[in-house]
């Protein structure tokens, strides 16, 4: 079945970096876009970013522009997203989801907690 | 900075028939912003019910649906279920972005 799977969560110190992954199974990664979803503790969601199939569109939120970059790797079913200079407003659960236009499917989410 | 915005909070009874809308402050929400809608249970990921304004996914309820109403993207609910107690959003396309409306918290009761 379609899954979405995604690590690479923890605590980290303000400034710091972090590199998250979501690895996908059950379908043609290299045919789909995949974006991160961001969810901060009692909050809604939170658009970040995006990669398209072919990693030649990656667009992103005004909060994380210059600080966060999307990467895929077809060879792995990949994607990463690499945080720097992290706030302690990026504290939240990030979930990828499938598809460019229609996030129709969701991971359970990796959970960054940045704190001094 | 572009803000979508939804009704906080509805409350429905069992049985009963509720819309939520969701509006751009950029102006009215046409097919072109491609809404989506996705429902969020308890300490769950979110659940995609509807994607360019009213196509359902094979797992949608049949009394889930997605229209256009007076400039805003809406969904409603026929014949609402006790399950259906969740928070639901809204997703716009804005070209390059894409956002989040802040969600409305529907109560069965």
């Amino acid at each position: 079945q379609v899954q979405l799977v995604e690590s690479g969560g923890g605590v980290v110190q303000p400034g710091r970096s972090l590199r998250l992954s979501c690895v996908a199974s059950g379908f043609s990664f290299n045919s789909y876009g995949i974006h991160w979803v961001r969810q901060a503790p009692g909050k809604g969601l939170e658009w970040v970013a995006v990669t398209s199939n072919d990693a030649t569109k990656k667009y992103y939120a005004d909060s994380v522009k210059g600080r966060f970059t999307i990467s895929r790797d077809n060879s792995k079913n990949t994607v990463y997203l690499e945080m720097s200079s992290l706030r302690v407003e990026d504290t939240a659960l990030y979930h990828c989801a499938k598809d460019f236009q229609a996030f129709d499917t969701w991971g359970q989410g990796t959970m960054v907690t940045v704190s001094s | 900075q572009t803000e979508v915005t939804q009704e906080p909070s509805l409350t429905v009874s069992p049985g009963g028939t509720v819309t939520l809308t969701c509006a751009s402050s950029t102006g009215a929400v046409t097919s072109a912003s491609y809404p989506n809608w996705f429902q969020q249970k308890p300490g769950q990921a979110p659940r995609s019910l509807i994607y360019g304004t009213k196509n359902k996914y094979s797992w949608t309820p049949v009394r889930f649906s997605g229209s256009l109403l007076g400039g805003k993207a809406a969904l409603t609910l026929s014949g609402v279920q006790p399950e259906d107690e969740a928070d639901y959003y809204c997703l716009l396309y804005y070209g390059e972005t894409w956002v989040f409306g802040g969600g409305t918290k529907v109560t069965v009761l």
